[in-house]
């Protein structure tokens, strides 16, 4: 079958470092990708976004990859700071509507 | 900002009981989900529905229905609770005209006894 998101499921990083998160999918079909994070206790919270005509895309402090050969996603966050620490997750769009999830990754954030 | 609000942030309820999840969006989006999610296993979508009154199945809809009577408000029901319904359950929503974009409420935690 088909899977996405095939994370480890911890990063430990240093305050301050880049930290990269990465996310393999399986549908070449997928056209839309989306990372979120989840923070303990609450809801996931969009982070960024891209689509397939793309492989790169940058925001604050945040850059998404995508490499369409591999099936490869990845979020990178950089000069990490300890509010970064929570759960990420890449989500496919696979079909009209409907969002895939990954099982994520848990970075964690020492000082 | 996209506003989505869930009625309850905890919940415990008892085997058998009816379960009422309320979720509600300020943005006027079309399109609302619910999702279940439990360590391991990421988020599942139990319902979702991109209009008043119209709903779809999602990939894990057993024991579990929905009601949109308005624009705003999706309410997952558990017509009777079991002790595996017990999960963090997510309510998120999205505007129709892209760009696919969810965004979550807070998430209710259930726990069926």
């Amino acid at each position: 079958g088909e899977s996405v998101g095939l994370h480890l499921p911890t990063l430990s990083v240093q305050e301050g470092d880049n930290s990269i998160i990465n996310c393999a999918y399986s549908n070449s079909a997928s056209d839309y990708f989306i990372w979120y994070k989840q923070e303990s206790g609450k809801g996931p919270q969009f982070i960024i976004d891209i689509r397939s005509n793309m492989d790169k895309r940058q925001g604050q402090r945040v850059t998404v990859l995508l490499n369409k050969t591999v099936k490869h996603l990845s979020l990178q966050i950089a000069a990490t700071q300890p509010g970064d620490s929570a759960v990420y997750f890449c989500a496919e769009n696979r079909s009209f509507q409907k969002l895939v999830f990954g099982t994520g990754t848990r970075l964690l954030v020492s000082p | 900002d996209v506003k989505v609000t869930q009625s309850s942030r905890y919940l415990v309820k008892r085997t058998g009981e009816k379960v009422f999840l309320e979720c509600v969006q300020d943005m006027d989006h079309e399109n609302m989900f619910w999702y279940r999610q439990d360590p391991g296993l990421g988020l599942r979508l139990i319902y979702f529905s991109y209009d008043v009154k119209m709903k779809e199945k999602g990939d894990i809809p057993e024991g579990y229905s929905v009601s949109r009577e308005k624009k705003e408000r999706f309410s997952l029901i558990l017509e009777s609770a079991s002790t595996n319904q017990t999960s963090m359950y997510l309510c998120a929503s999205e505007d129709y005209r892209g760009p696919d974009t969810q965004y979550f409420g807070p998430g209710t935690r259930l726990t069926v006894l």
